[in-house]
């Protein structure tokens, strides 16, 4: 049984580009989140998605966008790419009915130059 | 709004010593407590939750209480190994569904 998987592993852009991450859920899980993990830091929710929906939202800027699929599968845009946006983008399923079980994908770096 | 203070690292212990990593919350209700683990170049593994106060937490040989009268949920091991070297976070999911993580706590072990 495949768990959350993520791709690319790496990611280099320059400022101002535009990049898309993905994301699969673990296999029985529909709900998907997102959260950005700067160097040393906890990670920070962005952005949660259900029934193809934004469901909440952290503090982000409207440059960060989602979306998710009918196969449950999610990606996340980033516009107008900033340095602080450099960080390691985390992934993380669940099933809505019980989200206090979360589980974690490796995580894209996305290095901003 | 809801937030999670864990001790500064890095906690550095030898082998087969006890561990205590101190988690502070605030939030309003009754949240859900995790602590999480990762490893180098890894993302997240959650090690143990409680939903309730007075709850323990337990798996791999660590622990966790939920302390409602102390806003607490410290993590302890009695014997450390050093494949138990990683970064800590502590984590609360409140009223919302998100989680809200601690800056995490670097634990490494010496043989």
């Amino acid at each position: 049984d495949a768990g959350v998987t993520q791709s690319p592993t790496h990611l280099i852009k320059t400022r101002g580009q535009q990049v898309t991450l993905r994301c699969s859920p673990k296999s029985g899980h529909d709900t998907v989140s997102w959260y950005q993990q700067a160097l040393g830091q906890g990670p920070q929710f962005i952005f949660q998605y259900y029934e193809e929906e934004e469901r909440q939202r952290g503090n982000f800027p409207d440059r960060f966008s989602g979306h998710q699929f009918p196969n449950y599968s999610s990606e996340l845009n980033v516009n107008a790419l900033l340095l602080g946006d450099s960080a390691l983008y985390l992934c993380a399923s669940s099933k809505w009915t019980s989200t206090d079980t979360q589980y974690f994908g490796p995580g894209t770096r996305l290095t901003v130059l | 709004g809801d937030s999670v203070t864990q001790m500064e690292g890095p906690v550095t212990l030898s082998e087969e010593a006890f561990l205590t990593i101190n988690c502070t919350y605030t939030a309003t209700g009754y949240p859900s407590l995790f602590w999480y683990v990762q490893y180098p170049g890894e993302g997240l593994q959650l090690l143990l939750k409680a939903t309730k106060a007075d709850d323990k937490g337990s798996n791999k040989g660590f622990e966790a209480t939920y302390r409602k009268e102390t806003t607490s949920f410290h993590l302890e091991k009695g014997s450390v190994q050093v494949s138990d070297s990683a970064v800590y976070f502590c984590a609360l999911r409140g009223s919302s569904y998100k989680l809200i993580f601690g800056s995490g706590t670097r634990l490494l072990v010496r043989p």
